[in-house]
């Protein structure tokens, strides 16, 4: 059973960073052409993609946020770990992890976890 | 970068309804589409991917088609667990969602 959990802060000032880990279970990151993506949900709007590492660490990122983001991964704990820097409260979402299979889709999802920034 | 867009964003319909939901990317994006099911406070749910393909346990109800710009999400028959906001994914660049339909009760 592939289970994603996302944990960090609820609550964070502006300018501050965030980071957020995704703890999974039921499949290996080191397995050839797997990876694990962020993606964001502000209260009410759509679903925007931030960012994904894969098994072999190659890195994406959204291109209007690169400046801010850095996606790593920890094999040996089973987490991948997202830092976003400067936060603002435009940035209040909920944030996802996902697990990408061979395919670039995402087949798994974590519960989300609610990031508010204010001061 | 690759826009994605869904109409409508908002579709009123019944059980028993046939549902069809239309999503159109700025470029080609050849078969790389997915189409996810999200109901309030819950995560997004894989429903089909490479635009035609049915995930492991999604009900035979759902179907997709479509390539290059133009894609549909079809529900052959809406029941009452179908009631949710549906979004498009693109995986030929990057990654971009739809803005989302919310199928509603009529």
């Amino acid at each position: 059973q592939i289970t994603l959990k996302e944990s960090g802060p609820t609550l964070v000032k502006p300018t501050q960073t965030l980071t957020l880990t995704c703890t999974f279970s039921g499949f290996s990151l080191t397995s050839s052409g797997v990876g694990v993506g962020w993606i964001r949900q502000a209260p009410g709007k759509a679903l925007e993609w931030l960012a994904l590492i894969y098994w072999d660490d190659n890195k994406h990122y959204s291109p209007s946020l690169k400046s801010r983001l850095t996606v790593t991964k920890d094999t040996s704990k089973n987490q991948v770990v997202l830092t976003m820097t400067n936060m603002d409260p435009v940035d209040t979402a909920t944030y996802y992890c996902a697990r990408r299979p061979v395919s670039d889709h995402f087949d798994h999802w974590g519960q989300g976890t609610l990031v508010t920034v204010s001061s | 970068d690759i826009q994605m867009t869904q109409s409508p964003s908002t579709l009123s319909a019944s059980v028993g309804d046939r549902v069809t939901i239309t999503c159109r990317a700025s470029h080609s994006i050849s078969s790389w589409l997915a189409w996810y099911q999200q109901k309030p406070g819950k995560a997004p749910k894989l429903l089909i991917y490479k635009a035609s393909s049915l995930e492991s346990g999604v009900p035979s109800r759902f179907s997709g088609s479509g390539s290059g710009t133009e894609f549909t999400l079809t529900i052959s028959s809406l029941q009452p667990d179908d009631f949710a906001t549906y979004y498009c994914q693109q995986y030929n660049t990057y990654w971009t969602f739809g803005q989302g339909t919310k199928v509603e009760i009529k």
